[in-house]
């Protein structure tokens, strides 16, 4: 079946950096653009990009742009998400999710990956 | 980058009542690009409306989602015990994608 399969959690010390895997199968990994959104605890959601996983294309949320990469790995379909300098308020969980429309970058999410919480604390 | 405001913030209703949960935007939503989601606690959220109106697969037809333009809603005809959670309006025809605030669904 259709899914994605994020990495555990991680904690790190302000400053550093984090990488979050998003493991995809059941489909054409290349066919769909790909999203990632953080939600704080208690909070609401927030969009922080896109990768195209065909080219490797991205566009960042504007306050997160520098410190924030978005690659994938066709071999293995996989896409990541770096996050660097890491401040308590990027403390979060982190969601990979599909564009349910094949080749479209505009589109609702339809597959969410499970999750993956990191926590930011010295 | 379009604000989505959802109201009301928290809905108390019983069992077998019907929802009405409103979201507006500061500018109008481009080709209806205009999705819902529920969100329940420790899971993501799960797809319910998009294209303002259509439902996604294996959403029962008590969902349906209307509007165009700055305002929108989603309604549950008869709520079910199943269906008290946060739900989320998103718009994603103008970049950046935005998300409203939420509006949980409590029993009352």
């Amino acid at each position: 079946q259709v899914q994605l399969v994020q990495s555990g959690a991680e904690v790190k010390k302000p400053g550093a950096s984090v990488k979050v895997s998003c493991k995809a199968s059941g489909y054409t990994f290349t066919s769909y653009y790909m999203h990632w959104v953080r939600q704080a605890p208690g909070q609401g959601l927030e969009w922080m990009g896109i990768i195209n996983p065909s080219g490797g294309s991205t566009s960042y949320a504007q306050k997160l742009q520098g410190r924030v990469t978005m690659t994938r790995d066709t071999s293995t379909s996989t896409v990541y998400m770096e996050l660097s300098s890491l401040r308590s308020e990027d403390t979060a969980v982190y969601y990979c999710a599909r564009v349910w429309r094949d080749g479209y970058p505009k589109g609702a999410f339809d597959i969410w990956g499970q999750g993956t919480m990191v926590t930011v604390s010295s | 980058e379009i604000v989505l405001t959802q109201s009301p913030g928290t809905l108390s209703l019983s069992p077998g009542e019907r929802a009405t949960l409103s979201c507006r935007a500061s500018q109008s939503v481009s080709s209806s690009y205009l999705a819902w989601y529920q969100q329940k606690p420790g899971q993501a959220p799960r797809l319910l409306i998009y294209g303002a109106s259509s439902r996604a697969t294996g959403i029962p037809d008590r969902f349906s989602g209307s509007g165009s333009g700055t305002d929108f809603t989603l309604t549950i005809s008869r709520l079910e015990p199943e269906d008290f959670a946060v739900y989320y309006c998103q718009q994603y025809g103008s970049s950046p994608v935005t998300f409203g605030q939420g509006t949980k669904v409590e029993i009352k």
